[in-house]
């Protein structure tokens, strides 16, 4: 079974530019996770869709960051612009339900996003 | 805000000694996951604890949920290189299960 997709795998930008970070889920998991894992923290989550509605954005800085999960597969997350402190590994998940505690998260490999 | 706090952050051993990593809140979860992580991949679920006072093992390792859920205990029994990595703990809430990560372990196993 074909694990999470993410790309790119790293990305060097300069503050104010844009960046997008595309990940495909495993087939058939309904529930996709954002998370920001800076380093020497545990990740994140930024934002979690179950099929293509969102379930949390609380922490999702709205003003720059925004993301989008068409047809309730695919999904991409944009920041627009960027600030130094983005710089962090960007960590897609996927899991088969929502709201059950028990339900197993599979992580992407992540995209290391350099803010210069 | 429900926080989890992870100790201590950095362990260094010896191959064959024992070790413990803490995983402390004040709040209660409804139930608590403890992943592995390697350097550039995403972290690898290990274990769920769910019932208070519960105890797992998995070959060398075992995790203990605190009566009350608050906290929990994994514990590496003549830890390998091969153990080597960031050990995170995440407590799932009761909204869609979300998951709120400790900030994590680094555990570094020397030959």
């Amino acid at each position: 079974e074909a694990g999470v997709a993410q790309s790119p795998r790293y990305k060097i930008i300069e503050k104010r530019q844009s960046v997008a970070f595309w990940c495909n889920p495993i087939s058939g998991h309904a529930t996709l996770y954002w998370y920001q894992q800076i380093l020497g923290q545990g990740p994140k989550l930024l934002i979690q869709f179950q099929n293509n509605g969102v379930v949390d954005d609380s922490q999702l800085p709205k003003d720059r960051f925004s993301a989008e999960r068409l047809k309730g597969v695919d999904s991409t997350l944009k920041i627009q612009p960027a600030k130094l402190e983005d710089s962090a590994v960007y960590l897609c998940a996927s899991s088969l339900a929502a709201g059950v505690g028990t339900d197993t998260q599979y992580f992407g490999p992540g995209t290391r996003l350099t803010v210069l | 805000t429900q926080l989890l706090e992870q100790s201590p952050q950095f362990l260094s051993i010896q191959e064959g000694e024992n070790l413990t990593v803490y995983c402390n809140s004040s709040s209660v979860f409804s139930s608590l996951q403890w992943y592995r992580q390697e350097p550039g991949e995403g972290p690898v679920l290990l274990v769920t604890v769910v019932t208070g006072g519960e105890v797992k093992k998995l070959k060398r390792l075992t995790f203990q949920f605190g009566d009350a859920r608050k906290d929990s205990s994994l514990h590496i029994t003549a830890a390998q290189p091969g153990d080597t990595g960031l050990y995170l703990c995440a407590g799932v809430g009761t909204s869609y299960g979300k998951l709120t990560f400790g900030q994590g372990t680094i555990l570094t196993v020397h030959p």
